[in-house]
């Protein structure tokens, strides 16, 4: 069935470390993959996204990888820092157009 | 602010009722996606529509509907509503649905309890 497996569900990083989430998809055929950052009582933001047809994308700070052949994707932040806090959700879209999201990723940077 | 507009911003309703949850995209964009968002949950993707049609649907269940008018607005109605619809509701928009146009934008989100 429809399935988007996200992990570490909760993650604490010192501030200036790398932090790292891990997502994986059941449909071979999903073609696009956006991340989000949810900050409290908050919308959800798209950070990043990727397309199929790529395998890395990077924006400053913040990178996604993509293995089709595996079906996951990461999300890499560097040089972490407090305001980097949030939960995190990858999401995945399915060739019938529908969304499917991760269980989210709850991000914690000690200064 | 992401431009996306919802309406009401709470709600508080009893079992069994109806209400309907607004939504307003941000200028241009032609695709309209609802979305649940519960504490067990997650995020749960309802449905799309693009300019007018339906488009996708997920897991939307069969008490609830939605519609895109000529404006482009979208109203999600809920109906014989039970404990565990209480969630919240978000909207988003994007230009369209096709590749390079999908990047979502959310609205802030309706917040309903139901008692």
């Amino acid at each position: 069935g429809e399935n988007v497996e996200q992990h570490p569900s909760t993650l604490s990083v010192q501030e200036g470390d790398s932090a790292v989430i891990k997502c994986t998809y059941s449909d071979s055929a999903s073609n696009y993959f956006p991340w989000y950052k949810q900050e409290l009582g908050k919308r959800p933001q798209l950070i990043i996204d990727i397309r199929s047809n790529v395998g890395e994308k990077k924006d400053q700070r913040i990178a996604v990888t993509l293995n089709k052949t595996a079906k996951h994707f990461s999300l890499h932040i560097t040089e972490t820092q407090p305001e980097d806090s949030a939960v995190y959700f990858c999401a995945a879209r399915w060739p019938g157009n529908q969304f499917y999201f991760g269980t989210g990723t709850s991000l914690t940077v000690i200064p | 602010d992401s431009g996306v507009t919802q309406t009401p911003k709470h709600l508080i309703t009893a079992t069994g009722q109806r209400v309907t949850l607004r939504c307003s995209p941000r200028s241009g964009d032609l695709s309209v996606y609802w979305y649940q968002q519960s504490l067990d949950q997650g995020l749960q993707f309802l449905i799309q529509y693009y300019n007018g049609e339906e488009r996708a649907k997920g897991n939307i269940l069969e008490r609830f509907s939605a519609q895109q008018f000529p404006d482009l607005h979208s109203e999600l109605n809920l109906s014989s509503l039970e404990l565990g619809d209480s969630a919240l509701y978000f909207c988003a928009s994007s230009v369209g649905g096709l590749p390079y146009q999908e990047t979502q934008y959310f609205g802030p989100g309706t917040r309903l309890l139901v008692l």
